[in-house]
C-alpha cells in the first residue's frame, strides 16, 4: 500500500508570495496533520483535520490555513511569505482523530529566498 | 503538554542492544507514551507506544517503569539503519488537551558506529 505522499518535494519563493502544499493520505486514512521542521528542531503541529473539519490549530499566523477534501487528502496554504517560514513541511495520516499512530510523508522542502 | 527529557545524543555499536531512556515526571494517568524516529531526509516513524506494560513489536521494546515517570526504547540488535533522531512523547487519553497532535521535543540522536 502506498504511504502518505506529498507534492511537491522541493519549492523555492520569494518573500511575500503564497505557496499551496499538497498530501494524500493512505488508503482509509480520514484524518490528516500538518507538522513545520525547522532546520535542527523536532516537528511543530500546525493543523489537525479529520472528517474535513479542522480538529487542532497550533500556535501559528492566520497566514496558515488548510482545508481537506472529500477524499481525504489536504492542502496546506501560506500566504504572505517570510524568510522564516522557510523550512520542511510534513503531512501526516491516521485512521482517526484520537490516540492513534500518525504516518508521516518525507515532506515538502520550501524554502524562501 | 507534559515534558520529556531525553540526552541530546548517544552513540551504540552495530549488533549491540541501545538503551534509549526518556524522563516524563510530569505525566498524567491517561498519557500514552509514544516513539517516534526520523532517519536522515524522511518525515519521523512511528515505533511503538504503551500506558503501563512493557510493550514489543518488531521493531524494538518499550519498558515503562512502575511509577511511569520515566521509559526507556530499547533497539535488541542496532543496525546502521537504526542510526536517527529518537523521540518520546507523551499523548493523552481524552479527546481534549493534546491528544490530536504529537507534541516533539529535540529528541536524541543515535549514532551508531559499524
Amino acid at each position: 500500500d502506498a504511504g502518505v505522499t506529498q507534492s511537491p518535494t522541493h519549492l523555492i519563493k520569494t518573500r511575500g508570495q503564497q505557496v499551496t502544499l499538497r498530501c494524500s493520505p493512505i488508503s482509509g486514512h480520514k484524518s490528516v496533520s500538518w507538522y513545520q521542521q525547522v532546520l535542527g528542531q523536532g516537528p511543530q503541529f500546525i493543523f489537525q483535520y479529520y472528517e474535513k473539519e479542522e480538529r487542532g490549530r497550533g500556535n501559528f499566523p492566520d497566514r496558515f490555513s488548510a482545508r481537506q477534501f472529500p477524499n481525504y487528502s489536504s492542502e496546506l496554504n501560506v500566504n504572505a511569505l517570510l524568510l522564516g517560514d522557510s523550512a520542511l513541511y510534513l503531512c501526516a495520516s491516521s485512521p482517526g482523530a484520537l490516540n492513534q499512530p500518525q504516518h508521516f510523508g518525507d515532506g515538502t522542502r520550501l524554502s524562501i529566498l | 503538554d507534559a515534558k520529556t527529557t531525553q540526552p541530546n545524543s548517544m552513540e551504540s555499536n552495530e549488533e549491540e542492544p541501545v538503551h534509549l531512556p526518556c524522563n516524563h515526571s510530569t505525566i498524567s494517568g491517561t498519557d500514552y507514551i509514544h516513539w517516534y524516529r526520523q532517519l536522515p531526509s524522511q518525515g519521523p516513524e512511528y515505533v511503538i507506544h504503551g500506558l503501563t506494560s512493557n510493550v514489543n513489536n518488531r521493531m524494538a521494546s518499550l519498558a515503562i517503569a512502575e511509577d511511569r515517570k520515566s521509559s526507556t526504547l530499547i533497539l535488541h540488535r542496532a543496525t546502521l539503519r537504526d542510526a536517527a533522531v529518537y523521540y518520546c512523547i507523551l499523548r493523552g487519553l481524552n479527546s481534549g488537551g493534546s491528544n490530536y497532535k504529537l507534541t516533539f521535543g529535540k529528541g536524541t540522536l543515535l549514532t551508531v558506529n559499524p
